[in-house]
């Protein structure tokens, strides 16, 4: 089974670009979570989707951070407009939340660096 | 709310030794508890898992960890390590119904001396 697929793996914006993060969750798991971490804050939840339906929206991050699921196999996370603060690792993962298994299976990472 | 503390935030060993990363976690209803290792410049992969049952739970490479209900925790314990074994781990949990959203602890650097 392929795992989880992000792309691009690297990204460097200037501050006030939009970025697009794309991720491929693993084929049938029906939640996608995307994460942000840094050193400093660790891993902060940024979006969840049960079922292609957006059950989180990131709280202090919705006003420049955007999550969509176009189907059940492709996400994206747009950040508009980039800030130099924005500079981490982005995190996909998937779970397939079925009779107790929740693990979340994580993709590679995109890491973001905003000038 | 659930919270989740890694009290150390670095730990150093030598290959062959025992090692036990401590997770405390706070949350009132019935949950989900897990492990995570990341190595260097890769994503988390799972370790093993805890909601019902036996306390102590078998996960992959050699790893256990114990639930205690009556302290909190949640250890993860390897009885030798390997150089292999240096990464970032990070203990979660999540409610076990409802919106099974995870937090993470702040991560434990294992460092492995060969």
């Amino acid at each position: 089974d392929a795992g989880v697929t992000q792309t691009p793996r690297h990204e460097v914006a200037e501050k006030g670009q939009t970025i697009i993060l794309k991720c491929e969750p693993v084929s049938g798991h029906n939640d996608l979570f995307w994460y942000r971490q840094t050193k400093i804050q660790g891993l902060e939840l940024l979006s969840y989707f049960r079922s292609k339906s957006l059950m989180e929206d990131g709280g202090a991050f919705k006003d420049r951070f955007k999550a969509e699921m176009l189907n059940s196999s492709f996400s994206t996370l747009k950040i508009q407009p980039t800030e130099p603060k924005d500079s981490a690792v982005y995190l996909c993962a998937s779970s397939l939340r079925l009779g107790g298994r929740l693990e979340q299976y994580f993709g590679p990472g995109t890491r973001l660096t905003v000038l | 709310t659930q919270t989740v503390s890694q009290s150390d935030a670095h730990v150093t060993v030598f290959e062959g030794d025992s090692v036990e990363l401590r997770c405390n976690y706070s949350y009132g209803g019935s949950i989900y508890l897990s492990w995570y290792i990341q190595h260097h410049g890769r994503g988390l992969q799972f370790l093993l898992k805890y909601y019902s049952g036996n306390p102590v739970v078998q996960g992959v490479n050699g790893f256990e960890a114990e639930f205690s209900k009556s302290d909190s925790s949640f250890h993860l314990r390897k009885a030798s390590v390997h150089w292999s074994d240096s990464a970032v781990y990070f203990c979660a949990v999540s409610p076990y119904t409802g919106n099974y959203k995870y937090v993470f602890g702040a991560g434990t650097r294992l460092k492995v001396i060969a």
